[in-house]
């Protein structure tokens, strides 16, 4: 079973500090990776996706991957209390392949 | 902005009887999907669906799930005969076209077997 880990948290930083999120997957041909936003008893809001090797930015946010770590990562600048929720990072094979997600890291932003 | 639109938002049924949850995907969409999440753990994915047929699904979706597009607009998970481990929040999704647009998710229709 191909696998999507994240550290379940909770993380908690102070606002206005830098959240870093982590996260690694199993699959070595996965291409196709996503950071999703869920508040609690929402469904999950699309953050970032990414799909090359290097850094993405939007915004406060900013994706990495490293394909040869198998591993991505979502930093999130100017933490605000609003960005408490649980980051869902998520994997798929190729674009038409189901889409695997991790099991979450819970942000606490503290005013 | 277009949405992913699912009822009901919450769906109490016995054991052992049939629910269908609903869903509306964004019209130009031509991908779908159904997902879930058991309170408390991880979105798991049940079944995807293109073109009037069941393109890949998970070993959750056995033969009491199904899926279907009645008409032009809807998009239908039904349980048969639910157990109380069918107990989740069920979330549909769609895309335009996977290779550039991520999946865009409804509210999910939080399901309770009693």
């Amino acid at each position: 079973q191909k696998e999507v880990e994240q550290n379940s948290g909770p993380l908690s930083v102070p606002e206005g500090a830098i959240a870093s999120l982590n996260c690694t997957y199993s699959d070595r041909v996965s291409q196709s990776f996503f950071w999703y936003r869920q508040y609690s008893g929402k469904s999950p809001e699309l953050i970032m996706s990414i799909y090359s090797n290097g850094d993405k930015e939007d915004g406060r946010f900013t994706a990495q991957l490293n394909k040869a770590s198998q591993y991505v990562s979502l930093l999130i600048r100017d933490s605000q209390p609003s960005d408490s929720a649980t980051y869902l990072c998520a994997a798929s094979k190729t674009s038409y392949d189901k889409v695997i997600f991790g099991p979450g890291t819970s942000l606490s932003v503290i005013p | 902005e277009p949405e992913v639109t699912q009822t009901p938002s919450h769906q109490v049924t016995q054991m052992g009887q049939e629910v269908i949850l609903r869903c509306v995907p964004i019209s130009n969409h031509l991908y779908f999907y159904w997902y879930r999440q058991i309170l408390g753990q991880k979105v798991e994915f049940l079944v995807s669906f293109y073109n009037n047929e069941i393109s890949e699904k998970s070993e959750i979706f056995d033969d009491q799930f199904s899926v279907e597009r009645p008409d032009g607009s809807n998009f239908t998970l039904k349980i048969r005969s639910t157990k109380l481990e069918d107990s989740a929040m069920y979330f549909c999704a769609s895309n335009r076209d996977p290779t550039n647009s991520p999946l865009h998710f409804g509210n999910g229709t939080r399901l309770t077997v009693t």
